[in-house]
């Protein structure tokens, strides 16, 4: 399953609302997670299930979509959330990331 | 505390091999299915390998199939990957993860430990 990924890459500033889309390029139900990395750390689970936010996530995350369009959204960019975001297919074996995309300060 | 902590990294010459092994604490180690990741410098995440509670299910990105195997300790809380047969773009960061749920993504990451491979 390959998972495409967009932006590659945007420029936003705090307080912003972003918006990062995963296309799968076959049904994949509601299996898709978020990831959030910075540079030299492990990833971190963000969002499960499209749309599940993981423990002590803080809410402005959310993801939504099923089948084969899903989103994750920012709502009010903090300091903090300048990383790269993954999305992950767990639909099924091998698993797939997308590209990636790294969010800049505007 | 969740921990997952990886090690054997280091500098290898392409055809050559590598065992990493991860060692777990704070969860029942067991009761979980685990993941191999990995990240070539610069570069994106790829999913690698799965191994499930009991390794009766073992799962290999084509990129690595026939190359690495995944194995595991339940007894000492470890996972463990023999990469054999290395080659240059095999060099990254790789990353054990649990499983969060079944068939589900990765919540808990190791911090990575570097494999080079090069001449």
């Amino acid at each position: 399953i390959q998972m495409t990924q967009s932006p590659a890459s945007l420029s936003a500033s705090i307080g912003d609302r972003v918006t990062i889309t995963c296309r799968a390029s076959q049904d994949i139900r509601n299996d898709l997670g978020w990831y959030q990395q910075k540079p030299g750390k492990a990833p971190k689970l963000l969002i499960y299930a499209s749309s599940r936010l993981q423990s002590a996530v803080p809410s402005r995350f959310s993801g939504s979509g099923s089948g084969t369009d899903f989103t994750l959204t920012i709502s009010g960019l903090q300091p903090e959330d300048f990383a790269t975001y993954y999305c992950l297919q767990d639909y099924s074996y091998p698993r797939t990331f997308g590209q990636g995309t790294k969010v800049e300060v505007k | 505390e969740v921990q997952l902590v990886e090690s054997g990294g280091g500098l290898i010459q392409p055809g050559g091999s590598l065992k990493l092994s991860c060692a777990a604490s704070g969860f029942t180690f067991g009761d979980y299915s685990m993941n191999w990741v990995r990240q070539a410098p610069g570069k994106g995440l790829e999913w690698i390998s799965y191994i499930n509670s009991g390794s009766a299910t073992v799962h290999y990105a084509d990129s690595v199939k026939g190359r690495f195997t995944i194995s595991r300790d339940n007894a000492k809380n470890s996972l463990y990957l023999q990469m054999n047969s290395l080659r240059e773009e095999d060099t990254a960061v790789y990353y054990c993860a649990r499983e969060y749920y079944f068939d589900g993504p990765a919540d808990y990451w190791g911090q990575g430990t570097l494999v080079t491979v090069s001449s």
